[in-house]
């Protein structure tokens, strides 16, 4: 167990619906950062979050969204989803300061039908 | 946007063999270098990283890479690889201005055969 906690493992839903994604980072960790892996991509970094706050984007799409709440857990809303939106996404966590390297999560795994 | 290159996307090799997985990135300012490691249906874990000093740097599981400024290369290496080191590999470099932002290279899955 890396410390971080993503839900649900898998997800499966259908082309058009709106589905979110969740991220505990592991204690004591104030920034949150989500992947998208898939097999024509390679991991894309999407959004950063420290503390609350959105500190950079990469690329992700209009149609998805992220936060982080007080409690330092995060969520990504992905809408509007599209077949191409099949991917692992993957959380992952780092200390403050630079250097420290990521905590990833197992991962969500989202298929769309 | 960081450039992070994998030559290789398949490294086969024999178990108790040596291996290299090479890397390459596009920066001319200083840059964190990192590798992970994927198993199967499993997130990603640090083997090792570079930050300044030694430019040979020790990590988990008998790994080590080679910081090669010069070439901007990362190249991880293992001496003797074991059954259950087959698994992609990847490298990972900072963003020069958000070091706490990586890019990724597309991977390496090592097949250890026996």
């Amino acid at each position: 167990d890396s410390g971080v906690t993503q839900t649900p493992k898998h997800l499966i839903t259908a082309t058009g619906q709106r589905v979110t994604l969740r991220c505990s980072p592991r204690s004591g960790d104030l920034s949150v950062y989500w992947y998208q892996q898939s097999l024509d991509q390679g991991l894309q970094f999407l959004i950063q979050y420290y503390n609350g706050e959105e500190r950079a984007k990469g690329n992700i799409l209009e149609r998805f969204s992220a936060q982080q709440f007080p409690d330092l857990h995060s969520e990504l809303n992905l809408s509007s989803l599209e077949l191409g939106d099949s991917a692992l996404y993957f959380c992952a966590s780092s200390a403050q300061g630079a250097g420290y390297g990521y905590t990833f999560g197992s991962g969500t795994r989202l298929t769309v039908v | 946007a960081q450039s992070v290159t994998q030559l290789d996307s398949q490294v086969p090799v024999f178990e108790e063999a040596p291996v290299e997985l090479r890397c390459n990135y596009s920066s001319s300012v200083s840059v964190y270098l990192f590798w992970y490691v994927q198993y199967p249906n499993q997130g990603l874990q640090l083997l090792l990283k570079y930050l300044s000093g030694s430019t040979l740097v020790k990590g988990i599981n008998g790994f080590e890479a080679e910081f090669n400024k010069s070439q901007t290369s990362f190249h991880l290496r293992k001496p003797s690889v074991h059954i259950s080191d087959t698994a992609e590999y990847f490298c990972a470099v900072s963003d020069p201005y958000n070091f706490n932002k990586f890019y990724f290279g597309s991977g390496t899955k090592l097949n250890v055969k026996p």
